[in-house]
């Protein structure tokens, strides 16, 4: 079956713009999570969705950083006046239930020049 | 989430069992113990998770410590392929939400 989904596998973008970053969950995963990977590094917590709200966004570093899930569905990580710090691979992930594993999709690697 | 200490790298040869420690002294009564894994440019993927008793699927075996302030992953037979990060995490029971990933253990297979 379809697994997690992230679009664009790859973006570039130049100091001061904005982004979005979109990921697709597994068919009727309520929960979704985004995550910020850089070099050398483990993934750190951004934000987690339970359904169509944020049940925790301890995670986002600044309120440069919102996302959305209106639907309960597919979410948008948007980022406003990025900074070359913003320079990482965000990587999303959801899972069925409560007690179930996360799957992770494959990452939208952000390059801030 | 109580933390984890792993070591930063690990060598393995093909086909040879493959031993991955983590120390979780401060682990709780209601602590999992969760592996995922990440291959090189992708996200990471559930490897096994267990609570007291050992633990086995078609991907790896959990050992765990009679004091559970240890555990072990095993790799049966590593492969070119089984080479990644691998990490250690604890989650509570009870808990929804993220995961607590450190810097975990690479894995390199030599042929």
């Amino acid at each position: 079956g379809a697994g997690v989904s992230q679009t664009p596998s790859n973006k570039v973008t130049e100091k001061g713009k904005y982004v979005e970053l979109r990921c697709d969950p597994i068919s009727g995963h309520t929960a979704l999570y985004w995550y910020r990977q850089s070099l050398g590094q483990g993934p750190e917590f951004l934000i987690y969705f339970q359904g169509t709200g944020a049940a925790d966004d301890s995670g986002l570093p600044n309120d440069r950083f919102f996302a959305v899930r209106p639907e309960g569905s597919v979410s948008t990580l948007k980022i406003q006046r990025t900074e070359r710090g913003d320079s990482a691979v965000y990587l999303c992930a959801s899972r069925l239930n409560r007690a179930g594993e996360q799957f992770f999709g494959p990452g939208t690697r952000l390059t801030v020049l | 989430d109580a933390k984890t200490t792993q070591p930063n790298s690990m060598e393995s040869n093909e086909e040879e069992p493959v031993h991955l420690p983590c120390n979780h002294s401060t682990i709780s009564g209601t602590d999992y113990i969760h592996w995922y894994r990440q291959l090189p440019s992708q996200g990471p993927e559930y490897v096994i998770h267990g609570l007291t008793s050992n633990v086995n699927n078609r991907m790896a075996s959990l050992a765990i410590a009679e004091d559970r302030k240890s555990s072990t992953l095993i790799l049966h037979r590593a492969t070119l392929r089984d080479a990644a990060v691998y990490y250690c995490i604890l989650r509570d029971r009870g808990s929804q939400g993220n995961l607590i990933f450190g810097k975990g253990t690479k894995l390199s297979v030599k042929p």
